[in-house]
Formats: C-alpha cells, structure tokens, sequence
C-alpha cells in the first residue's frame, strides 16, 4: 500500500516569511499527526487530528503555527512568520483507529526546513 | 512530556541479540508499550507493541515486566542496518522521548 507522503522534501527559507507543508496520509487513516524534529532530538507532537477535527494542539505554537486537515483527508502546516528556531524536519503520521489502540502510525519522509 | 526512561546510546556486535531496556513505572492498565526506530534522514519505523504479554514478530520481541514498569526489545540478530534510535512509548498519543542510540559493531 503507499505510504505517507509528504512535500516538499525539502525547503529553505529566510526569516520572517511563510512556508506550508502537506501531507497525504494513508488512505482511510482517521488520525494524522504532525511532528517538529530539531536536530538530535526526538520528534516533539505538534497537532493531532481525527478525521478533520482536533484532538491535541497543546504544543503547537499558534502565534505562527496553523494546520488543517480539510475534509478529513489531507493536511497542511503553516509557519507565519518563521523564525530560525523553526529549523527542523517536519514529520506528518496516521493511523487507521482513533486514537492508538492497539494500531501503529505510520511516518512519511518528512520535510526539511531551513530558516537564514 | 514523555513518560519513558531509556538509555541514550548502547552498543552491540552485529549478529548478537541487541536488549533495549525501557522503563515506564507510570504506565496505566490500559495503555500499550510501543516501539519505534529511526534510522538516520528517515521518519520513525513502528516495531511492536504489546499490552503485558510477551510478543514475537518478524523484527523483534517484546518482553514486558509483570508489574508492566519496564520493557525490554530484543533484536535476536543484530545487522549493521539495525543502527537507529530507539523509542519505547507508553502513551494514547505518539509522543517520543530521547530514544537509545544503538550502534552495531561490526
């Protein structure tokens, strides 16, 4: 089955602009995810989603953050402005159940951000 | 915040039986031990999870305590391509500790 993707792979930025990501999960995957991953650190949960509503933004930054997952199926994160501390690889997950009983998530490639 | 303790790194010589220890004294009774590995430039890989009994599959074994307090992951045959980090996870949500670095040795 095709996994997560994700796009851009990769993408460079300066300062003070605006950077979108998408993601495609697995088809029929109600739970998407999106992580922040700094260098040498585990990947940090940014926004939960089951089907198109959210579960947990606890952690996402929402001065400049925002994600939506419209029509429960693709999903976008913005970053507006960035600022340098937002480089990292961005990694988008699903999962087949709500939640994460007794499923696995699956990780796309993830996209790489710099910020100069 | 994660809610694991694992090692940051340990070593192991390639076609030895690696043994992840992770220790997870808060885990509640209904939440799952899961585990993942990232190998470098790639997302995290989904290995096993289990409830408290053991488990087997085509990648690893699980071993969890009695008490559930810890876990151990075993890689019965350690390849060079098994170089990754670790994540032993304890929650309802993905949230990922610092992991365990572990090198093969060849």
């Amino acid at each position: 089955e095709a996994g997560v993707a994700q796009s851009p792979r990769y993408k460079i930025i300066e300062k003070r602009q605006s950077v979108a990501f998408w993601c495609n999960p697995i088809s029929g995957h109600a739970t998407l995810y999106w992580y922040q991953q700094i260098l040498g650190q585990g990947p940090k949960l940014l926004i939960q989603f089951q089907n198109n509503g959210v579960v947990d933004d606890s952690q996402l930054p929402k001065d400049r953050f925002s994600a939506e997952r419209l029509k429960g199926v693709d999903s976008t994160l913005k970053i507006q402005p960035a600022k340098l501390e937002d480089s990292a690889v961005y990694l988008c997950a699903s999962s087949f159940r709500t939640g994460w009983v007794d499923t696995e998530a699956f990780f796309g490639q993830g996209t790489r951000l710099t910020v100069v | 915040d994660a809610k694991t303790t694992q090692p940051p790194s340990m070593d192991c010589a390639e076609g030895r039986a690696a043994n992840l220890p992770c220790n997870h004294s808060t885990i509640s009774g209904n939440e799952y031990v899961y585990w993942y590995r990232q190998i470098h430039s790639q997302g995290p890989q989904y290995i096993i999870h289990g409830l408290k009994n053991n488990e087997t599959n085509e990648m690893a074994s699980l071993i969890i305590t009695e008490d559930r307090k810890s876990s151990t992951l075993i890689l019965p045959h350690a390849t060079l391509r098994d170089t990754a980090v670790y994540y032993c996870i304890d929650n309802d949500k993905i949230i990922f500790g610092k992991g365990t670095r572990l090198h093969i040795l060849p």
